[in-house]
């Protein structure tokens, strides 16, 4: 079975412009959450979906959005990229939003912005 | 607030055992997880805890105690291979897949 998948697996964009990250969860599974991982830190939680509605958003400015589609997979968008955006995106999936689900990760979208 | 402590960076040799530890201090608690990293990649899930104790798996062990907001993982008998970051992250009350995670602990394994 295919894990989380994700794309692109690494992109370079300039300031100012947009991106669009894609995360495909494991076959069955229904949310999705995506991660943002500067170089040397851990991942820091962005946003949260679940049945198609956001569930949880973590301390990231209104440049950032996502959503899920109907079949549960997801897209993050970032406007107006700053410098600081330049980082590992994760997506992250699980069965649903029970406490006893084990979240698995893919392989990420390697941004940087110049 | 959220905060999750773990030492930076540990060094051990090929064939011991290193113990890596994660105090938490989370306003909720439902469930503690390892991952590991390697440099350029994902995470990678190692272990669960949400009750108190110690689950084996394999040369890896993971350990909870929820009163001392605490938790260690345990790696035996390392190998080259397990050189990597090793991440801490605990899940809040009904938080789905939304973890908050510590800095992660750098280990290199020596010959």
């Amino acid at each position: 079975d295919a894990g989380v998948t994700q794309s692109p697996t690494h992109l370079i964009k300039t300031r100012g412009q947009q991106v669009t990250l894609r995360c495909s969860p494991i076959s069955g599974h229904k949310s999705v959450s995506w991660y943002q991982q500067v170089l040397g830190q851990g991942p820091q939680f962005i946003f949260q979906y679940y049945e198609k509605e956001e569930r949880g958003r973590g301390n990231f400015p209104d440049r950032f959005s996502a959503r899920q589609f109907p079949n549960y997979s997801s897209e993050l968008n970032v406007n107006a990229l700053l410098l600081g955006d330049s980082a590992l995106y994760l997506c992250a999936s699980s069965l649903d939003r029970g406490s006893g689900n084990t979240i698995y990760f893919g392989e990420g979208s390697w941004l940087t912005v110049v | 607030g959220q905060n999750i402590d773990q030492p930076t960076e540990m060094t051990a040799t090929e064939g011991a055992i290193v113990q890596i530890n994660c105090t938490y201090q989370t306003s909720g608690f439902n469930g503690l997880f390892w991952y590991q990293q390697h440099a350029g990649e994902a995470p990678t899930f190692l272990s669960y805890n949400v009750l108190d104790g110690l689950e084996e798996k394999g040369r890896f062990s993971s350990f909870l105690s929820r009163s001392k907001g605490y938790s260690y993982l345990l790696l035996k008998e390392l190998q080259m291979k397990d050189s990597a970051s090793y991440l801490c992250a605990v899940r809040a009350d009904n938080a789905g897949n939304m973890l908050t995670f510590g800095g992660g602990t750098r280990l290199m394994v020596k010959p």
